[in-house]
């Protein structure tokens, strides 16, 4: 079964400053994943997806994450943050066969201080 | 229309009521879920369909009965629920194919009293 790693639980950054969220999967064929982002009481909101080809990945708002095989990680980045960027990140894998089941890392919680 | 349409936004039920949560995409899209979201918790989830047919059922206790009526719309029926099945409750829905990602509903926020 797959399985997420988000080690971080909370995070702290000033504004302007460079972001990255750890994630780290475990799946024994090649994953589908991906990152998403959750404003308080509001639903999920896809930031970007990998599953082949370049191994940097460009999502929206300004995001970007590199997926390692070799470290089995799929990290998060922004170079700079704004205020609005503020809220939760969920990592998550699926699976390569079958109908779409996504599994959820626990999530980041991402604090911008000014 | 890109969104996933969740009504109601809150809901407030008795362990004896019976209500329904509604969920509603027109973006084509022929595999729609249902999540559940404890507070500071990840997704969890539920149901899926694909192409209107249930496929993939997480173990979920009776009282939870979903529907697909048609292609667009995914309700989740609710009876005799307990007070620890409060929670935010997601849909969403995907193209064919896993690698497209999810698009989410804002969700309906339950608490059973």
């Amino acid at each position: 079964a797959q399985s997420v790693t988000q080690p971080d639980i909370h995070i702290t950054v000033s504004e302007g400053a460079s972001l990255e969220l750890r994630c780290n999967y475990s799946y024994g064929a090649t994953p589908y994943l991906f990152w998403y982002v959750q404003s308080p009481g509001q639903g999920l909101q896809l930031l970007l997806k990998y599953f082949s080809g370049d191994t940097l990945v460009q999502g929206i708002k300004g995001f970007e994450a590199e997926f390692k095989r070799s470290q089995s990680s799929f990290n998060l980045r922004k170079p700079s943050v704004h205020w609005s960027d503020a809220a939760e990140y969920f990592c998550a894998v699926g699976t390569s066969g079958g109908y779409q089941k996504v599994t959820f890392g626990t999530g980041t919680k991402l604090q911008v201080i000014p | 229309d890109t969104e996933v349409t969740q009504t109601p936004k809150h809901l407030v039920m008795g362990m004896t009521n019976k209500k329904s949560l509604k969920c509603e995409q027109h973006m084509g899209h022929r595999a729609m879920y249902w999540y559940k979201q404890k507070a500071k918790k990840p997704p969890e989830l539920m149901f899926v369909y694909s192409y209107e047919k249930l496929s993939i059922n997480e173990s979920v206790p009776s009282r939870f009965s979903p529907e697909c009526p048609n292609s667009s719309l995914l309700n989740l029926h609710l009876h005799a629920l307990q007070p620890e099945d409060s929670a935010l409750y997601l849909c969403a829905s995907s193209q064919e194919g896993i690698g497209h990602g999810y698009t989410f509903g804002s969700g309906t926020r339950l608490t059973v009293v």
